[in-house]
């Protein structure tokens, strides 16, 4: 049973940069499978962030792209976010989950962290 | 870019059929998930490549697809499927979610 942990700081000040870091246990990074980063601001809907693969391969959205690092780190099994900049608007939940891929060029989140509050404030 | 789009909310009593909708250009092109979300926890896929059931997931649960539209359809609800429901679609660099559903069970 693969299980998710996000850890790192609950409150970063405004221009500042969010990091987390998601532990991976139960399974491998070096998997055949994406790690992702999703968000939800309190109240409202999800938000893809982005993804990587064991091979450090990334992929983010494009409405996030220029404020957004994922990196991995395959000793640890683990892999991390930064958001650089951050402003009241990036308060939210954050999720690390695994896009598992069941075909090529398809995949789906089949295991999420809890998710970890993440407000931006001064 | 592209974006889905769901109803806000759906209401319906036990025992009835839910369906909640999710549209968008690119569906034709690319399959569509769909993730309960009960608050508090983290979502939970229900659907995957438009109407494939992960194991575990409840055969009252379905999903369908007909040009720009996905539908996920729930069958004799229960009080337990009370929950926001997210459909989510994308290619292999880029995955969008909808706004979301809540359902509310009469």
């Amino acid at each position: 049973q693969v299980q998710l942990q996000e850890s790192g700081p609950g409150l970063v000040k405004p221009s500042g940069t969010l990091s987390l870091t998601c532990a991976v246990s139960g399974g491998s990074i070096s998997s055949n499978n994406w790690w992702s980063w999703v968000r939800q601001p309190p109240g409202k809907g999800l938000e893809w962030i982005g993804e990587i693969y064991h091979s450090g391969s990334t992929n983010y959205n494009p409405s996030l792209k220029s404020r957004v690092t994922i990196s991995v780190d395959k000793s640890k099994n683990q892999h991390s976010l930064n958001l650089s900049s951050v402003t009241a608007a990036d308060t939210a939940v954050y999720y690390c989950a695994r896009a598992l891929v069941y075909m090529p060029g398809g995949s789906y989140f089949d295991y999420w962290g809890q998710g970890t509050l993440v407000t931006v404030s001064s | 870019s592209y974006e889905l789009t769901q109803p806000p909310s759906v209401s319906v009593s036990p025992g009835q059929t839910a369906r909640i909708t999710c549209s968008g250009d690119a569906l034709p092109k690319q399959y569509a998930y769909w993730y309960q979300q009960k608050p508090g926890q983290a979502p939970v896929v229900m659907i995957y490549k438009d109407s494939e059931r992960p194991s575990g997931i409840p055969e009252r649960f379905s999903g369908s697809s007909s040009g720009t539209t996905v539908t996920l359809t729930i069958s004799g609800v229960q009080a337990e499927d009370e929950a926001d429901y997210y459909c989510q679609s994308g290619d292999s660099s880029n995955k969008v979610f909808g706004g979301g559903t809540k359902l509310t069970v009469l």
